[in-house]
This record gives C-alpha cells, sequence and structure tokens, in this order.
C-alpha cells in the first residue's frame, strides 16, 4: 500500500460548508495526487503536486484548492462543499525510475447533502 | 492530453472460462499503461503495467496485457477466472515524456468483471 493513509475515510457535511481531507506518506515520494471517482467517469485527476510547495491543477480543479507544505502531507480543501462533489477521493502517490507507478490510498468517501 | 476508452462496461463471465477486458487508448505522445483492479468497497491494486521491453507483461493473479502500439490497445486476458477476480477494473494511461506534468494518470471508465459459478 506503499504507506498512504487518508483521513477521514467517511465524512458527511452540508452545501457550502469547507472540508478539507488529508493524504499522508511515510516514503518521502516527491509526487502526489487527487482523484475522485464517479460512477461512469473512472478516476478523474484533481490536483497534483510534484514537490513542497508545488501544485498543479488536474481535468476537474474547479472547486478544490490544495496545499503542501511537507513532502508527507497532502491536503484537498473544498472551500463551500456543493452536491455535486459528492464522491470517493483518492489519494496517489508514484515511484520514480524503473518502477514509475502510482500506488492509491484506501480512499474517501465524501457526502454532501 | 491522452485518452483511454475500456469497449465494455460489464463483462459477465462462468467460472474458468477465459476472459478479456478490452482498452484502447489515444495519445500524440510516448505512454506508459496500466491496468488496476478495485474489488469492493476497496482502493485501486495495481495489476500490471507496460513501461518498456516486451510487449507482453504478465501481473498478479493470472492476468496478462499486450500492448499493441500500432492498434493503440492495451487488452487485459487471463485464461480462465475465478470468483474471486469479480471487481471493477480500470485501464490507465500516463504520458511518459518526461517533465513535471508527467505520470498523470487518465483512466478508462472501468469494466465491471463478473465472475459466476
Amino acid at each position: 500500500d506503499a504507506g498512504i493513509t487518508q483521513s477521514p475515510r467517511h465524512k458527511v457535511t452540508e452545501t457550502g460548508t469547507p472540508v478539507t481531507l488529508r493524504c499522508h506518506q511515510t516514503e518521502n515520494h516527491r509526487y502526489m495526487y487527487w482523484y475522485r471517482q464517479d460512477p461512469g467517469h473512472g478516476l478523474r485527476l484533481i490536483h497534483y503536486s510534484y514537490g513542497v510547495k508545488d501544485t498543479d491543477k488536474g481535468e476537474v480543479s474547479d472547486g478544490y484548492s490544495v496545499s503542501r507544505s511537507k513532502t508527507e502531507d497532502f491536503l484537498l480543501t473544498l472551500e463551500s462543499a456543493t452536491s455535486s462533489q459528492t464522491s470517493v477521493y483518492f489519494c496517489a502517490i508514484r515511484t520514480s525510475g524503473k518502477r514509475d507507478t502510482q500506488y492509491f490510498g484506501p480512499g474517501t468517501r465524501l457526502t454532501v447533502l | 492530453a491522452q485518452s483511454v476508452t475500456q469497449l465494455d462496461s460489464q463483462v459477465p463471465v462462468f467460472e474458468e472460462a477465459p476472459v478479456e477486458l478490452r482498452c484502447n487508448y489515444s495519445s500524440s505522445v510516448s505512454v506508459y499503461l496500466f491496468w488496476y483492479v478495485q474489488y469492493p468497497n476497496q482502493g485501486l491494486q495495481l495489476l500490471l503495467k507496460y513501461l518498456s521491453g516486451s510487449t507482453l507483461v504478465k501481473g498478479i493473479n493470472g492476468f496478462e496485457a499486450e500492448f499493441n502500439k500500432s492498434q493503440t490497445s492495451f487488452h487485459l486476458r487471463k485464461p480462465s477466472v475465478h470468483i474471486s477476480d469479480t471487481a471493477e477494473y480500470f485501464c490507465a494511461v500516463s504520458d511518459s515524456s518526461g517533465g513535471t506534468s508527467y505520470g498523470k494518470l487518465t483512466f478508462g471508465q472501468g469494466t465491471i468483471l463478473t465472475v459466476h459459478p
């Protein structure tokens, strides 16, 4: 599992409230990613990071922001949650070199009422 | 930009039968290719990957896939499935050409494999 944890694992919130999801890794990987999974869409990239304080947008970044102040933590924030952001959120890290592969965390199920 | 199409959203099959899950991709640059499996209520697990070298790659649980550059395909196969193979399977592609944006995965929509006794 590449030492990835996500918190919380489940969250129910109301429309308009801010929400922060945390991804924590223990192996000092440079690259980290946030995806959302929705039926019929597979996984779609929200934001990614290529180092501390270095982040960039993915395919579905509207309504989301991220921060990475330490190598091990990558935070995803929904500033004002909407029902369309109800989804399962996965964090991933990427190993480098010949083992270039992404490994995923266990996921966070977020419900916005 | 890349795109991935998984040609079957659902594949029902009987136990011990062979199965093929089809994946086509589109990309203007060289790519890495991956298959992930997701069991119910779990995260994604890497099944196999193609980075370079032999176009036939073998993965865990008896699965294999073949990279066909001319047909831009990366179909997943298993000669004899088990009930425990019931899961959703995702094909994914990433840009292998370098730079800070490389490594981002683009996923297909997923194929639900259901193995019946």
